[in-house]
């Protein structure tokens, strides 16, 4: 079974350009979540996704937005760059929120992106 | 708000030892789930170990086993016989009822052959 699958794995984008990660989620699961990794600072949660509704966000400025599609494959976009939006960009998809909670989150391997 | 504290950035530990990890959250709610997650170089986040949080008894996975102690709103992560491999980013995270994860600061462990 194909686990959680991101890409690119590098992008490279100059300042006030956009950038757009893709996420494909297990078979089966319907939530998807975005975290920011950057340097010293852990897991940044950015967004949650379910069922194709945005169900929360995290504390991050409105130019970090996504959607999710009927496939439950999701988008993560970054309008206007900043050199500090450099970070690996993580997503993690877990089983139905409402059928099955409290299931753990299966991670991609990330999209590693740099602001020049 | 729920958060989630690991006060130790960074530790290390002689290979066959025993060391653990600290992680504090923060919750109102009674009903939760706590996970250990570890990173490696390579990126792959892996699952460690989980702990239900209605359940007294630790959880235990072969080598690593966990202290949660509910009350004090502490979990930590003990690794035995720490092996090379074990070397990694350790994040702690809590989940609620709602399915929202949160996660630690992390530490990096560092194993010493």
């Amino acid at each position: 079974e194909a686990g959680v699958t991101q890409s690119p794995t590098h992008l490279i984008k100059t300042r006030g350009q956009q950038a757009t990660l893709r996420c494909s989620p297990i078979s089966g699961h319907t939530s998807v979540y975005w975290y920011q990794q950057a340097l010293g600072l852990g897991l940044q949660f950015l967004l949650w996704y379910d069922e194709g509704e945005e169900r929360n966000r995290g504390n991050f400025p409105p130019r970090f937005s996504g959607r999710q599609f009927p496939n439950y494959s999701s988008e993560l976009n970054v309008n206007a760059l900043e050199l500090e939006d450099s970070a690996l960009y993580l997503c993690a998809s877990s089983s139905d929120t409402y059928r099955v909670w409290n299931t753990e989150a299966f991670f991609g391997q990330g999209t590693r992106l740099t602001v020049v | 708000a729920q958060t989630v504290t690991q006060s130790q950035p960074e530790m290390s530990v002689q290979e066959a030892e025993t060391v653990t990890l600290s992680c504090t959250y923060d919750t109102s709610e009674s009903d939760y789930y706590l996970f250990w997650y570890k990173q490696p170089p390579s990126r792959q986040m892996i699952l460690v170990i989980r702990q239900e949080a209605y359940k007294q008894q630790n959880a235990t996975e072969n080598r690593f086993s966990v202290n949660f102690q509910k009350a004090a709103k502490s979990f930590s992560l003990k690794i035995s016989d720490s092996q090379l491999g074990d070397a990694a980013m350790y994040f702690c995270a809590y989940q609620n009822t709602g399915n929202q994860f949160y996660f630690g600061t992390g530490t990096s462990l560092t194993v010493i052959p």
